[in-house]
C-alpha cells in the first residue's frame, strides 16, 4: 500500500482565495483524521469521519473551515477564505478501528 | 480536558548516548503511542501501549507505561544521527471517540 497520500505537498496562495486540500487513506482503514500542525499550538485535530461520515469537527477553528469524504477513498479539506492565519502544515491520517493512525506527509499552506 | 506534556522540550546528545524522553498525562491513559516526525514529513508511528506497566522495545528504543497509566518514557540506547527528529505522545481520549490528542513534543538533535 502507497501509505496515505496528500495533495498538493505545498500550496501557497494570498490571502481571500479559496484553498482545498486533499487526501487518499490507505484502503481498508475506516476512520480519517484531518490535522493542523503549528510552531504556536502544535499538533490539532480538526475533525474525523468514520465510515464516511464526520463524527466530531469541534476542531474545525471557524465556519471558513469545511470538511467533506464522498467516498471511503477521498476526503478534502478546504478553506474559503484563506487568511494569513492559516499558514500552517495540515495532516490526514487515517486508521483501522482501534489500531494506530497513520500520517500522510502532509500539506504545508502559506497564506501571503 | 486532558493535556499531555512532554519532557525535555528539546535535547542536544552526543552520538552513542543514552537519552530518555518524558510524557505525562493529565488524566489516565487509555492507549499512549510514541511517534517520531522529520522536518517536513509527517508521523512514524513506532510504539503503542495500554497497559500499567506495559514494556515495548523496538532496535533501539524502548517505550513504557508506568502503573498508573499516566506517565510514558521513551529510551532510545547508543543514540545515533538516523535518531534525529521530533518525537511525539499521543493518546485517545476517554470514551471510546478514537481521538487523540498529543504532546507538544521534543526535539531531539544526536551530534556525530
Amino acid at each position: 500500500d502507497a501509505g496515505v497520500i496528500q495533495s498538493p505537498r505545498h500550496e501557497v496562495t494570498e490571502m481571500g482565495q479559496e484553498v482545498t486540500l486533499r487526501c487518499k487513506p490507505i484502503s481498508g482503514h475506516d476512520y480519517l483524521f484531518w490535522y493542523r500542525q503549528t510552531m504556536m499550538r502544535g499538533l490539532e485535530l480538526l475533525i474525523y469521519f468514520n465510515n464516511n461520515v464526520p463524527i466530531d469537527d469541534s476542531g474545525m477553528p471557524e465556519d471558513r473551515f469545511s470538511a467533506k469524504m464522498p467516498n471511503a477513498s477521498f476526503s478534502t479539506l478546504k478553506i474559503q477564505p484563506s487568511e494569513p492565519r492559516d499558514s500552517a502544515v495540515y495532516f490526514c491520517a487515517s486508521r483501522a478501528a482501534a489500531y494506530e493512525q497513520y500520517f500522510g506527509p502532509g500539506t504545508r499552506l502559506t497564506v501571503t | 480536558s486532558q493535556e499531555l506534556e512532554q519532557s525535555p522540550q528539546s535535547l542536544i546528545v552526543q552520538e552513542g548516548k543514552n537519552l530518555t524522553i518524558n510524557c505525562t498525562s493529565s488524566k489516565t491513559l487509555y492507549g499512549l503511542y510514541w511517534y517520531k516526525q522529520k522536518y517536513g514529513e509527517g508521523l512514524i508511528f513506532l510504539m503503542m501501549l495500554q497497559k500499567g506497566g506495559e514494556e515495548k522495545s523496538h532496535e533501539k528504543i524502548t517505550a513504557k507505561l508506568d502503573e498508573k497509566k499516566q506517565q510514558s518514557s521513551l529510551h532510545i540506547t547508543a543514540s545515533q544521527p538516523s535518531h534525529a527528529g521530533i518525537y511525539l505522545c499521543g493518546a485517545e481520549t476517554p470514551g471510546g471517540t478514537y481521538k487523540y490528542i498529543f504532546g507538544t513534543g521534543t526535539r531531539l538533535k544526536v551530534l556525530a
